[in-house]
């Protein structure tokens, strides 16, 4: 089946410094989306790319879509300690075209 | 509008008991996913349900392990005749409508087996 790999799995940082989590499949995605996770909580949906090479921007945050749509970044410009959290990516799969392959998502701390 | 609602949020269980968690998709929605996470691990797909129907269950365990999305109710996930590797974090997510949309996560069921 579909596997999706992300890395790094874990990122410590000091608040007001970059972060960055990437993703990559070993065959072409349709789309991919991201999720944030905080602790104890649950996924909540950021944002879905689909189109080749497509960069969308959120206040700080930077989601790319690969040009050979295999891999896909999430970036985030100084980090602020309510960054926390554990970010996955997710791509779509199954025939039924409803299943999502999580990556293995990068745990995020932020050290004030 | 409300979110998707699951209940128990906490649920323990004695090794070879029954596990029922329930879940109510957003008002609208008709597609239901059930995700399995480990701890500190990725959420890992279990089944697809749209009313009545099993859409995807590829994820699905092969014994113990049921889905049902009944025409009234909420959509249940049974697991039978629990183990301790059973213990994760169970979320039910739902959409308007497949591919390519956002899902919308409740707040999981935490099931621990004693």
């Amino acid at each position: 089946g579909q596997q999706v790999m992300q890395i790094p799995q874990y990122q410590h940082v000091q608040e007001g410094e970059d972060f960055t989590t990437y993703c990559n499949s070993s065959t072409t995605l349709s789309n991919i989306q991201w999720y944030k996770q905080r602790p104890g909580g649950h996924p909540v949906f950021l944002i879905q790319l689909v189109k080749s090479g497509e960069v969308k921007k959120q206040k700080r945050l930077t989601f790319q879509f690969g040009e050979a749509k295999k891999n896909s970044s999430l970036h985030i410009t100084a980090t602020q300690t309510t960054d926390v959290g554990t970010y996955f990516c997710a791509a779509i799969s199954g025939t039924s075209y409803g299943k999502l392959t999580f990556g293995q998502g990068t745990i995020l701390t932020v050290h004030p | 509008n409300a979110g998707v609602m699951q209940n128990p949020r906490h649920l323990v269980r004695r090794r070879g008991q029954e596990a029922r968690l329930r879940c109510s998709p957003m008002k609208g929605h008709s597609h239901v996913y059930w995700y399995r996470q480990l701890p500190e691990e990725g959420l890992k797909f279990m089944v697809y349900l749209q009313k009545e129907n099993i859409i995807d269950e590829s994820g699905m365990p092969k014994e113990r392990f049921s889905a049902e999305f009944p025409k009234e109710g909420p959509s249940i996930l049974r697991i039978q005749q629990v183990v301790r590797g059973d213990s994760a974090a169970y979320f039910c997510a739902s959409s308007p409508a497949s591919g390519g949309y956002e899902q919308f996560f409740g707040p999981g069921t935490r099931l621990t087996v004693l």
